[in-house]
């Protein structure tokens, strides 16, 4: 079964424009991960947030985390073609000394047009 | 590229049948992951390993079996394949297998189960 629901599904912009995708949770967590996944390849890692964070930066990358209401955002600034990909949200919730597990959600399709 | 070998690319056998499928993790990690990625189920996690030992294990099927040797490759096999079991199947790895680190994805192994 999968801990996130990620909205929207899809998204299309245009290049330049913002794009923010949210996710929720079911359970408590360590540690929530945002990956990206381009058509027929394999995930990869984008940013972590930990429980005990609320926010953090990676380049044009922004992560948010609310686990008061068990939720994060993605929000990617000034998009590019290349940023067309699915992006998915992943938590971990078990204890960090046994194993590292990841619940992903469905994932958003993002459609950046030039 | 994540330094994450997966093979065969593709695959394609019959009902009943029983394959194997090959992962090299990251030169320097110790920990694989694997995970199941169909369009009805999303991405799902099926076993981790750390060292050569089983670490965590999530929702694998009796029919599947996997294994890390000492060099560290994993191996997992699948058997008495239904159609149902057609997907992308992920391997990932990481530092020392704990929840508070990204992983690392290889561009997968697709199976199709005539």
């Amino acid at each position: 079964s999968q801990q996130g629901e990620e909205d929207p599904q899809a998204l299309s912009i245009q290049e330049g424009e913002n794009a923010t995708m949210n996710c929720s949770y079911k359970t408590s967590i360590n540690n929530l991960q945002w990956y990206r996944q381009n058509s027929g390849r394999g995930l990869v890692h984008l940013i972590l947030i930990r429980s005990n964070e609320r926010e953090k930066h990676s380049g044009r990358l922004r992560v948010t985390l609310d686990t008061s209401k068990k939720s994060s955002s993605l929000l990617i600034t000034a998009s590019r073609a290349a940023d067309t990909a699915s992006y998915f949200c992943a938590t971990a919730s078990i204890p960090y000394n046994q194993g590292g597990k990841l619940i992903f959600g469905q994932g958003t399709e993002l459609s950046v047009k030039p | 590229d994540s330094g994450v070998t997966q093979t065969p690319k593709h695959l394609i056998t019959a009902t009943g049948q029983r394959v194997t499928l090959r992962c090299s993790p990251r030169s320097g990690d110790l920990s694989v992951y694997w995970y199941q990625q169909s369009l009805d189920q999303g991405l799902q996690f099926l076993i981790q390993y750390y060292n050569g030992e089983e670490r965590a294990k999530g929702n694998i099927l009796e029919r599947f079996s996997a294994q890390q040797f000492p060099d560290l490759h994993s191996e997992l096999n699948l058997s008495s394949l239904e159609l149902g079991d057609s997907a992308l199947y992920f391997c990932a790895s990481s530092v020392d297998g704990g929840s508070n680190q990204p992983q690392h994805f290889g561009d997968g192994t697709r199976l199709s189960i005539l």
